[in-house]
Order: C-alpha cells, then structure tokens, then sequence
C-alpha cells in the first residue's frame, strides 16, 4: 500500500529565503506526482505535475524534482515570500489494479512565511 | 475560466439527516473524484469515476454513502444516515484521461464542508 509522507509537518522562514520541501512516497509504481497549494478553508490549487518519466517541472520561482528509484520528490521555492505562506501537499498518482489515476496524499507542510 | 464547481460550500445538519453534494466537473474532463480531508486522515479518495462509470469506491462507507453520476455534468456524492464522524471537508476533482495507462492531472473543486451535529 502506498504511503506518502511529507516532512516537516510544518516550516517558517524569512521572506526572501530559498526553501525545500520534502515529499516521500514508499511504491515506486507512480504515473505521476502532483504538488499542491492549499490556504486555509480553501481548495487545492495544482502547482506542479511531473510524470513518472520525468525529474523535473519548473514554474516561475517552483521547480518540483522526482527521483522515483530513491521514492522522493522536492518542491524548491526561490526567494519566498508572505504570499507563499500556505499547506502544501504532495500526491501520488498509482498506476496499478483498479487504483489507475487516483491520489494518495501526504498530510501537508504548513509553510509560513515572516516579512 | 473552467473550474470544478460545488456545491453546497457549506452544509449543517443534525444526526441522522441525508446529506447530498454535487459537484460540476471541467467540461470535457472523464474523471471524476471525491475526496474527504479530516485533520486526523488527511485527504482520502472516496470514490471515482471514469467515463460516468465507477471504477473504485473502495475508501466509502457502503451502508451509508452512495456516489453517482447521472451525466457528464454532474456528479452527486449522498450520505445517509449522515453521523457526526462524517464531518470533513469533501472535495471533487476533475481530470482528462487521454491514454489508459498515464496518470492525469487533478483539478479541485472548493470543496463542501460538512457538519453534522
């Protein structure tokens, strides 16, 4: 059973810093891995998507990584800043059974950004 | 501007009452998916759909939750009797499946959060 675990739980920077988050998953047998955004009593916004066959998407100041054989995936945020300040979360997209396409979610790092 | 729509956004009842949310997928997207985030489980896929038809319901309580899809622009997830542990935040999310055999992007709706009493 795939599991998806995101550490830390929780993250606060000063505004302009460069920062990682982590993302895990323990089944290597992903279609894909999405990142999203989530602010409070919000839905969630995709960020990025990258494909099983894929190491890296960029968007603006996001570049997600994947590295399927080690399980692990990162979302880097340049120069951050208070409109960052957010839960974001990482899901694993399965690609066996009757399970094809569906997400596994890990529980989120709340990032918060200090001006 | 295409988006998954919701509704209700919010919803209180009382123990024992039916509860029904819709949702609207993005025009033209074959997937369908309803998820529930509690603060203890996170988000949890319920159930979803390919083409109208279901293809897993297997994280949805049977006795009590039924999910459809009458057309392609609705999808309806229905609790009934709703209990006080079915509080959550259920969302739904569209997507486009191309080829069979490649994962597709999710899109999410704002979600019906839910409180029974």
């Amino acid at each position: 059973k795939q599991e998806v675990t995101q550490i830390p739980a929780a993250l606060s920077v000063p505004e302009g810093e460069n920062l990682v988050l982590n993302c895990s998953f323990t089944d290597s047998a992903i279609y894909n891995l999405q990142w999203f955004r989530q602010d409070p009593g919000k839905g969630l916004t995709s960020l990025l998507l990258i494909q099983s066959s894929q190491r890296e998407q960029t968007s603006g100041r996001l570049n997600a990584s994947l590295d399927k054989s080690s399980g692990r995936s990162t979302l880097y945020i340049a120069a951050s800043q208070p409109g960052d300040s957010a839960t974001y979360l990482c899901a694993a997209s399965m690609n066996y059974g009757g399970s094809q396409g569906n997400l596994i979610f890990g529980k989120g790092t709340k990032l918060s950004v200090k001006p | 501007d295409a988006r998954v729509t919701q509704t209700p956004r919010h919803k209180v009842t009382e123990m024992g009452q039916e509860v029904t949310m819709r949702c609207q997928p993005i025009l033209g997207h074959n997937t369908v998916f309803w998820y529930r985030q509690t603060m203890m489980q996170g988000l949890e896929l319920l159930a979803y759909f390919r083409n109208r038809a279901p293809l897993d319901d297997s994280g949805m309580p049977k006795d009590r939750f039924s999910a459809e899809m009458p057309d392609a622009t609705l999808a309806t997830l229905k609790i009934q009797p709703s209990e006080p542990r079915d509080s959550a935040v259920y969302f739904c999310a569209s997507g486009l499946v191309i080829w069979s055999d490649r994962g597709n992007e999710q899109f999410f709706g704002p979600g019906t959060r839910l409180t029974v009493l």
